[in-house]
C-alpha cells in the first residue's frame, strides 16, 4: 500500500526559532500533498493544500508567511513553521494524493514550542 | 452543525462486541473515507468508498448514498481496536476532504 513518511516525529524547540517538517510519499509519486493541523481531542484541521512546483494553496487564517510551503518534488513536501510560538505547539499531520479522492496521512510531528 | 456528523461520539465496548459507527453528511459527495488514529497519532486509511460495501478483515464499511449515511463496523472487537474512528467526505469541486469530530472507541478485555 501507500506509503507517507513525516520527519521529524517529535521536535521541541524555543520560541522564536523555526523548525522545517518533511512529508515524503515513498512509493508513489504525490501529484498533491495537504497540510494539517490538529489541536487536542479536536479534528484534523487543513492548512494548505500544494501540487508539486506550484504555490500552496493556504486555507482561510492560516498564516502563509509563517507556515512556508513547498513542494519541490512529487515525492516530497515541506512545511516549515518560521518563528515558532508556544501557541504554533500541536500535531501537524501530512497526506499524499495521486488521484483524486485518494489521501493517503503520514504519521504527524507532535511540536511542542517552550 | 458540521457537514459530517458522526455518532456516538464516545464508545466503550467489552472484548468481542460488535460495534458500529455511524457517520451521516448533508451533501453529495464523490466518495466518503474512514479513517483510524492510535493515541500515538498517526493516521491509517481504512476505507474509501462511493457505494455499496467493502470489507477488510474484522472491518467492513457500508455506504447509502440516498440517504447520506455510512457505517462502520467491527466484528469481534479487541482492545487493540481501540481507537478514535474519523469519517471524512470528498467533494465533486474540490480535492479537500471534509472530517466528522471522531468517535473515541475503547474495548476493554
Amino acid at each position: 500500500g501507500a506509503v507517507v513518511s513525516q520527519h521529524p516525529s517529535r521536535v521541541i524547540c524555543k520560541s522564536g526559532t523555526s523548525v522545517k517538517i518533511e512529508c515524503r510519499s515513498l512509493d508513489f509519486q504525490a501529484t498533491t500533498m495537504f497540510w494539517y493541523r490538529q489541536f487536542p481531542k479536536q479534528s484534523l484541521m487543513l492548512m494548505a493544500t500544494s501540487n508539486e512546483g506550484s504555490k500552496a494553496t493556504y486555507e482561510q487564517g492560516v498564516e502563509k508567511d509563517k507556515f512556508l510551503i513547498n513542494h519541490a518534488s512529487l515525492t516530497l513536501s515541506t512545511l516549515t513553521v518560521t518563528s515558532a510560538h508556544p501557541e504554533d505547539s500541536s500535531f501537524y499531520i501530512c497526506s499524499a494524493s495521486a488521484l483524486r479522492d485518494e489521501q493517503f496521512f503520514g504519521p504527524g510531528t507532535r511540536l511542542t514550542v517552550l | 452543525k458540521n457537514e459530517v456528523e458522526q455518532s456516538p461520539q464516545n464508545l466503550t465496548a467489552q472484548e468481542g462486541e460488535f460495534i458500529t459507527i455511524n457517520c451521516s453528511y448533508s451533501v453529495g459527495i464523490s466518495a466518503l473515507h474512514w479513517l483510524q488514529q492510535h493515541p500515538g497519532g498517526g493516521i491509517v486509511s481504512l476505507f474509501m468508498l462511493s457505494s455499496g460495501k467493502k470489507k477488510h478483515g474484522r472491518l467492513i464499511a457500508t455506504i447509502n448514498i440516498q440517504e447520506k449515511h455510512s457505517s462502520l463496523h467491527i466484528t469481534a472487537s479487541h482492545p487493540r481496536d481501540s481507537a478514535v474512528y474519523i469519517c471524512a467526505r470528498g467533494s465533486y469541486n474540490t480535492d479537500k476532504l471534509i472530517f466528522g469530530t471522531g468517535t473515541r472507541l475503547q474495548v476493554f478485555p
